[in-house]
């Protein structure tokens, strides 16, 4: 089945220690999303790319980076992790159609100690 | 700009009891609508969507109709069960610069009870 994959489900970093949260899709969907999601809140959009069109959200903090190499993959780069990233970080992907649906990946866990 | 207001739970009910979880909308022209579910510990699924006016979405015993006049798109199901516990969150695609992007409500938490 086509789907969003995202590794790894669970990741353990230390506060200050660059840590890369992967995604990758099989729906060839030209935009893809990364979203952090904190305990009993929607998710928020950090940045997205349409294609390799980078689109950073305002508010999104400089420690957040990403990379997309190529259609199916695109990383979460967070250059030093503080306490408060510790997050569910979600992958989806999407169409430039109007109208159509994201599809979005399990998530990875991140703590931070 | 696009905005959706959801209803806030958390909302617990008995195996069986009619569920309704209400959604409205703010939004310039025609957006599409959709209901996304959320269980623990894992990714937003699609469970249902709308893309324009008197559209009903359904699925698993879930509907929504798009309602344009009261910009409405209110979840319902008949009879819900102990798996249907999950946090729900409405959500709307529109029709303006930035329109890949999904605006989302809040989420609202639901817990059936055998």
């Amino acid at each position: 089945d086509a789907m969003v994959i995202q590794n790894p489900r669970y990741q353990v970093t230390q506060f200050g220690k660059p840590v890369t949260l992967s995604c990758s899709q099989t729906l060839n969907h030209n935009v893809m999303y990364w979203y952090q999601q904190k305990s009993s809140q929607a998710p928020k959009l950090l940045f997205h790319y349409y294609d390799k069109d980078f689109n950073n959200e305002a508010d999104t903090p400089d420690n957040f980076q990403s990379r997309r190499p190529n259609t199916s993959f695109c990383f979460l780069d967070i250059r030093s992790p503080g306490l408060g990233d510790a997050a569910m970080y979600l992958c989806a992907t999407s169409t430039r159609l109007t109208g159509r649906e994201q599809y979005f990946g399990p998530g990875t866990r991140l703590t931070v100690t | 700009g696009d905005s959706v207001t959801q209803m806030e739970g958390p909302v617990t009910l008995s195996e069986e009891a009619f569920l309704t979880i209400n959604c409205t909308y703010t939004a310039t022209g025609y957006p599409s609508l959709f209901w996304y579910v959320q269980y623990p510990g894992e990714g937003l699924q699609l469970l249902l969507k709308a893309t324009k006016a008197d559209d009903k979405g359904s699925n698993k015993g879930f509907e929504a109709t798009y309602r344009k006049e009261t910009t409405s798109f209110h979840l319902e199901k008949g009879s819900v069960q102990v798996s249907d516990s999950a946090v729900y969150f409405c959500a709307l695609r529109g029709t303006q610069g930035g329109s890949e992007k999904l605006v989302f409500g809040k989420g609202t938490k639901l817990t059936v009870n055998p």
